[in-house]
């Protein structure tokens, strides 16, 4: 059964640094998204993103956060220079076009010291 | 923007109990889905239930879109339901932007 993949499962940073996430949708699924989730709280959402275009983003995706799809096959999300806030799970998400059923990566823990 | 609550925050069963969970919502939705959060940290789906009632295997889930609730059953429960359940919303009009509730978090002793 297919699924969806993210690498790595853990990354270890320095605040400032930039971190890139990385997403491996499944194939057919045409529209994708990315999640975050501090431990201990719940699954918030981040960015939707349908036809090479972000459809609608959360209050906590501001400038820091960009999403792209560089090949057709992998989906990042980017943090340009990190915080110790932005530790916290990060999730990966994918549906297909016709239902919007989402189905999760296993997640990357982010870790910003 | 959309509210969604969860009831009981925890819950804690002996091996082999029933058990419903609930999901209110504030606002009308297009689609809900039910996931446990294993130990591990996995999101599993559970169900795509935007109304109506639908079964698989020991878990049953019902959503009643008018009156703006979801229930998840859990018959028999095992070990291995231990985790926290999560229903996550899209609003009408929400343009893909998915609104995950507070959680249950399930303890199954044996």
């Amino acid at each position: 059964e297919p699924e969806v993949t993210q690498t790595p499962s853990h990354q270890v940073t320095q605040m400032g640094q930039e971190v890139i996430l990385r997403c491996v949708p499944i194939s057919n699924h045409l529209y994708f998204y990315w999640y975050r989730q501090i431990l201990g709280q719940k699954v918030e959402f981040l960015v939707s993103f349908y036809n090479n275009e972000i459809s609608e983003k959360s209050e906590i995706f501001d400038d820091q956060f960009s999403v792209e799809r560089p090949d057709g096959s992998n989906f990042t999300l980017k943090i340009r220079s990190t915080k110790l806030e932005d530790s916290a799970m990060y999730f990966c998400a994918g549906a297909s076009p016709l239902y919007n059923e989402q189905f999760f990566g296993p997640g990357t823990r982010l870790t910003v010291l | 923007g959309i509210q969604v609550e969860q009831s009981p925050p925890d819950l804690i069963l002996q091996e082999g109990a029933n058990s419903t969970l609930r999901c209110n919502f504030s606002d009308s939705v297009n689609n809900l889905q039910w996931f446990h959060q294993n130990p591990w940290g996995q999101l599993i789906n559970l169900f795509y239930i935007p109304s109506g009632t639908k079964q698989n295997g020991r878990l049953s889930a019902t959503t009643v879109a008018t009156e703006r609730y979801s229930l998840l059953y859990i018959s028999s429960s095992q070990t291995t339901d231990s985790g926290v359940y999560f229903c996550a919303v899209e609003p009408s009009g929400g343009y893909q932007k998915v609104t995950f509730g507070t959680g249950t978090k399930l303890q199954v002793i044996p």
